[in-house]
């Protein structure tokens, strides 16, 4: 079955420090992944998306990830967080011809100032 | 502005009651969704389609129902049927339904009485 997990339910973070968020998938064949974000109070968005190519990724406010097919993960990145990035994640898988997306179950980042 | 508008914003159930959550779409788009949201467990799909007056069934669709009657609006009706409907709902639309980006409402809380 496909599925979507994410490493961690809630991080907490200083300004100026690095991000990493997990993310490994389980889908067969070929994937489009990609990473939301839902700011408070805000529709959840598209950050970043990867379909081919360049496994490295990079979206919206310095945000970047990486494509692993041999760990089948797709981890967001920020070198430095800011306040402002305060919000949920949401990792996603699709498949490149179809619907059925599927969503990891969120992380919650807390950036304190 | 283009987008996807979600009424109402919250939206209380009486036990045995069907409720209707509306979404509407002005973006052109081909393919609309219904998402449900609870703590902890992401996004799961209950119902999308890809074009108008047809429609598949998602992950959980058992006790709800929709319909596609025109491209813009695609209602989400949950029935009586459905044991535990208090939730986050969304919708979200993508151009043509082929996994790429998807743009989502602001949703719907959905509270039993």
């Amino acid at each position: 079955a496909q599925s979507v997990s994410q490493h961690n339910h809630h991080v907490i973070l200083s300004e100026a420090a690095s991000l990493e968020l997990g993310c490994n998938y389980s889908y067969g064949g070929t994937v489009n992944l990609f990473w939301y974000v839902q700011y408070p109070g805000q529709h959840l968005q598209l950050l970043l998306k990867y379909f081919s190519g360049d496994p490295l990724v990079k979206g919206i406010k310095g945000f970047e990830a990486e494509f692993i097919k041999s760990k089948f993960s797709f981890n967001l990145r920020k070198p430095s967080v800011q306040w402002s990035d305060t919000a949920e994640y949401f990792c996603a898988a699709g498949p490149r011809y179809g619907q059925n997306f599927v969503f990891g179950p969120g992380t919650r980042l807390s950036v304190l100032p | 502005d283009g987008g996807i508008t979600q009424s109402p914003k919250y939206l209380f159930r009486k036990e045995g009651q069907n409720v209707t959550l509306s979404c509407e779409q002005n973006l052109n788009h081909d393919a609309m969704y219904w998402y449900r949201q609870d703590p902890g467990q992401g996004l799961r799909l209950i119902y999308y389609s890809q074009i108008v007056n047809d429609f598949q069934k998602g992950d959980i669709a058992e006790g709800y129902s929709v319909s596609r009657e025109k491209k813009e609006s695609f209602p989400l009706t949950v029935t009586s049927a459905q044991k535990n409907p208090t939730a986050f709902y969304l919708c979200a639309s993508s151009l043509s339904g082929g996994s790429e980006k998807l743009f989502f409402g602001s949703g719907t809380q959905l509270s039993v009485l």
